[in-house]
């Protein structure tokens, strides 16, 4: 069965730490995404990354960075975490133009 | 920003009643997917549909799609107690994997 898979269900970090966040998948999808879900906003696209080494920004990027060496991994960092970045992130990948397939999510806080 | 509309935002209903959702979207598209998400975990894929159809049916749940109005609704007849979710509808952009995803219909049914 497919299976995408964040590291962390819950994750507690301080103001100003690097925070990584991982994801892996093992369905061979060439599509990748980060996206943070907030009450009242809906889901949005933080990166994405098409390819091995690929990575396109989504619509809100700042404050984040990401990293895809390998296929099935795709990595989010958050550079210098702040309070307003506690939030639920979501992993999902995909081929194509076919649905994506998430995980869990990685309840993220920020003290 | 969001390009993807549910109506309603919130929708409670009686188990044994049918509920339905609303989709609207601006963009051209190859299919249009709707998800479920269950309080504190990920998206699951529930239905795709493509932009030559105009119905499709899985169990209880009925999609239909108006391309001319760039609109969709689910409909999912019978409600349970367990179908309580959020539901969202998404559009990849044509030939790519990146999709824009509705605010949700938070659906609660009551036993």
């Amino acid at each position: 069965d497919v299976k995408v898979t964040q590291s962390s269900r819950y994750l507690v970090k301080r103001t100003g730490e690097k925070v990584f966040l991982e994801c892996v998948q093992d369905m061979d999808h060439e599509n990748m995404f980060w996206y943070r879900q907030d009450p009242g906003l809906g889901l949005r696209l933080i990166y994405f990354s098409y390819d091995v080494k690929m990575k396109e920004k989504g619509d809100i990027p700042e404050g984040y960075s990401v990293s895809r060496e390998k296929k099935e991994r795709f990595s989010l960092i958050l550079e210098s975490a702040s309070t307003n970045q506690t939030s639920m992130y979501l992993c999902a990948s995909s081929s194509r133009d076919q649905p994506q397939h998430f995980g869990d999510g990685t309840r993220l806080s920020i003290l | 920003s969001q390009q993807g509309e549910e109506d309603p935002q919130a929708l409670s209903i009686q188990e044994g009643e049918n509920a339905t959702m609303n989709c609207s979207y601006k963009t051209s598209i190859n299919n249009l997917q709707w998800y479920r998400q269950n309080s504190g975990r990920g998206l699951v894929h529930l239905i795709l549909i493509r932009s030559n159809e105009r119905e499709k049916h899985s169990g209880r749940l009925r999609v239909t799609l108006d391309t001319s109005k760039k609109s969709s609704s689910l409909l999912i007849t019978a409600s349970r107690a367990a179908d309580t979710a959020s539901y969202f509808c998404a559009t990849p952009a044509p030939n790519a994997g990146k999709s824009t995803f509705g605010d949700g219909t938070t659906l609660t049914v009551k036993p």
